[in-house]
This record gives C-alpha cells, sequence and structure tokens, in this order.
C-alpha cells in the first residue's frame, strides 16, 4: 500500500519568512495529492491540492510543487502570518480507491 | 463542496461499552471514509463504506472491532465496539466525490474510561 513520509515534524519560522514542508510517497498510482491545514481541536481542512498532471499550483500566499519522477510533492507558505500556525498534513491517493494516505504532520509555529 | 453533520462531536463512555457514531452528507456520495486519529497523531483509514456491500478494512482494523453500516448514499455510522482506554481519540467521517477533494466532519472525541 501506499506510504507517505512527511518532514520535518516541527518547524518555526519567524512572521514574514517562508515555510517549506516536504513529503514523499511512494505508490506510482498516486495522483492526487492535496494538503490539509488542522487548527487545535477543529477538523482538518483542505487548503490546496495538486494531481499528477501538473507540476505546480499557486493560491495566494501558498504554493505545491510536484515531482512525478522523483515521488515528491512540497508545501509552500510565502509571508509567513500568527495565523499560519497549526498542523500540517499532506496526503496522497489515487482517483479509484480515493481513500486518503497521510503524512505524520508537521506542527508549524509562526514567531510574531 | 459538501457539508457533513458528524455526531455526537464528543463522548466520555465506560470501557466494555460500545459507541455508534453516525455521519450525515448533505448529497449522495458513493464512497465514505472513517478515519481514527489517535491524540497527537495524524489520521489512519479505519474502512471504506460503500453503500450497498461490505465495507472494506485496512489492516490493523476489523469488523467485531469497528463494524459499519451504509445504508443509503448520504449516511454511516461507525460502531466503536468493546471499548477499551487505547481507543480514545477522534474518529473522522469523510467524502469524496470522483476527481474531487475530500472534506471531513467536524470529528468525534472519544474518551474511554
Amino acid at each position: 500500500g501506499e506510504n507517505v513520509e512527511q518532514h520535518p515534524s516541527t518547524l518555526s519560522v519567524q512572521e514574514g519568512d517562508s515555510a517549506v514542508i516536504k513529503c514523499t510517497y511512494s505508490d506510482s498510482a498516486s495522483n492526487y495529492f492535496p494538503w490539509y491545514k488542522q487548527e487545535l481541536g477543529k477538523r482538518p481542512q483542505l487548503i490546496i491540492d495538486i494531481r499528477s498532471n501538473v507540476g505546480e499550483k499557486k493560491d495566494q500566499r501558498i504554493a505545491v510543487t510536484l515531482n512525478k519522477t522523483a515521488k515528491h510533492f512540497s508545501l509552500h507558505i510565502t509571508e509567513t502570518q500568527p495565523e499560519d500556525s497549526a498542523v500540517y498534513f499532506c496526503a496522497a491517493s489515487d482517483t479509484g480507491r480515493r481513500a486518503l494516505t497521510f503524512g505524520s504532520g508537521t506542527r508549524l509555529q509562526v514567531q510574531p | 463542496s459538501a457539508v457533513i453533520s458528524q455526531k455526537p462531536s464528543r463522548d466520555i463512555c465506560q470501557r466494555g461499552t460500545s459507541l455508534t457514531i453516525q455521519c450525515q452528507v448533505d448529497s449522495q456520495v458513493t464512497m465514505m471514509f472513517w478515519y481514527r486519529q489517535q491524540p497527537g497523531q495524524s489520521l489512519t483509514l479505519i474502512a471504506t463504506a460503500n453503500q450497498g456491500s461490505e465495507a472494506t478494512y485496512e489492516s490493523g482494523f476489523v469488523i467485531d472491532k469497528f463494524p459499519i453500516s451504509r445504508p443509503n448514499l448520504t449516511f454511516s455510522t461507525l460502531t466503536v465496539s468493546n471499548m477499551s482506554p487505547e481507543d480514545s481519540s477522534i474518529y473522522l467521517c469523510s467524502v469524496g466525490r470522483e476527481g474531487t477533494e475530500a472534506f471531513f466532519g467536524q470529528g468525534t472525541r472519544l474518551t474511554v474510561v
């Protein structure tokens, strides 16, 4: 089955700096890669996703890149703000199975 | 997007008892998923619930412990049976239509004492 590894487990940045979280996956059949933000006590919320036919996707301060050959994808947050502080999860799935395999999570702390 | 209502939102249960969690979606979906999130951990898939067929369980999860019902295309239940303190977790249902993103219910925070 699919295995998703995520690094780092914790990340502390100064407000205004950029943050990068990296994930690798094992199953070449995976073709959908979402990123979720989970604030304390709340459900995971989708913040951005990318499909295997695209190499990069951007939404305001958030971007995701995908390297299918290397089987890794990354989340980039620019101009970080204190409200970006949360746990971020990467995930992978294929459109057939549709269930998500999650990475272990990254706790991002943005220092004001 | 899909609106998913999950209940109860939290419960404290005695060991040895069972709890049934309900998940209601505002539109018809083929697949519903149940995840477990242990304290401070990531999300782990328990099973996929398909309407009209038996649920498909992931390795480490069995039907006797986590029976699932899927009576129609908008509703599913997950039962946590014969609970022990190790079952204390957040349980989340999720739906996703083909080609679209997955959405989560608000979760059920279960504490077993």
